[in-house]
């Protein structure tokens, strides 16, 4: 199985923020990488595609970027509701795996 | 607007099989990728399975010898079956539409099963 890491863990931010996570695939992946985000009692949403493809609704303060093995995910200016738990998921070969999240927290 | 429902029992007791069923609404079950991920309690979310072209299967390997995805298309409807569970399997059940080119982008809201005796 292909191994999903994330970091930070968790960060705490402040609204207006700059907001930048990492995700690392234990091969290469090359553009199969989506970011989803999740709220407490919800399920995940879907952000980003492809690495860098901004899922239809999406605001665009979120983008996405890398290939290969590194992937980031930038929050161009923290908003009130983007305070969630964000994961990578590889989807270049199954079993699809997620990497352990990411928390953004209020500072 | 498409949505996805879990329904099924929120207590399995350990041995048994857990059996849980995904509600369609504004999509064909025939069309698309259908899965079933889950969540453990503080945990990563796994991957369990899809099916696809109204029967055909792919299975987590971990799981793959506990795991039965099926489909009634009748009911517009898709289900999970997981075998000899443990305690390790309880977890927030979810079922999606997908893989797809944008990830899974339909989700149903989740469903705690708890495995205990």
């Amino acid at each position: 199985d292909i191994q999903m890491t994330q970091s930070p863990s968790s960060v705490s931010a402040s609204v207006g923020d700059r907001v930048t996570i990492t995700c690392r695939a234990s091969q290469d992946i090359s553009s199969w990488l989506a970011w989803y985000q999740q709220k407490p009692g919800k399920p995940p949403k879907v952000l980003i595609y492809a690495a860098s493809t901004l899922q239809s609704g999406v605001p665009s303060r979120f983008s996405g970027s890398g290939s290969g093995t590194d992937f980031t995910l930038t929050i161009s200016s923290l908003q009130p509701e983007d305070f969630a738990t964000y994961y990578c998921q590889q989807a270049n070969s199954f079993p699809f795996t997620f990497g352990p999240g990411t928390k953004v927290d209020v500072e | 607007q498409v949505q996805l429902q879990e329904s099924g029992p929120g207590l399995v007791k350990p041995s048994e099989t857990l059996s849980l069923t995904c509600t369609v609404s504004g999509d064909s079950i025939s069309s698309d990728y259908w899965s079933w991920i889950r969540q453990p309690p503080g945990k990563r979310l796994e991957w369990i399975g899809y099916i696809y072209n109204s029967g055909s299967t792919n299975y987590n390997p971990s799981l793959k010898s506990r795991v039965i995805i099926s489909v009634d298309t009748s009911k517009n409807q898709f289900s999970l079956n997981l075998s000899s569970v443990t305690a390790a399997d309880t977890a927030i059940y979810y079922c999606a539409r997908g893989p797809t080119r944008s990830g899974l982008d339909y989700w149903g809201q989740g469903t705690l099963v708890t495995v205990s005796s």
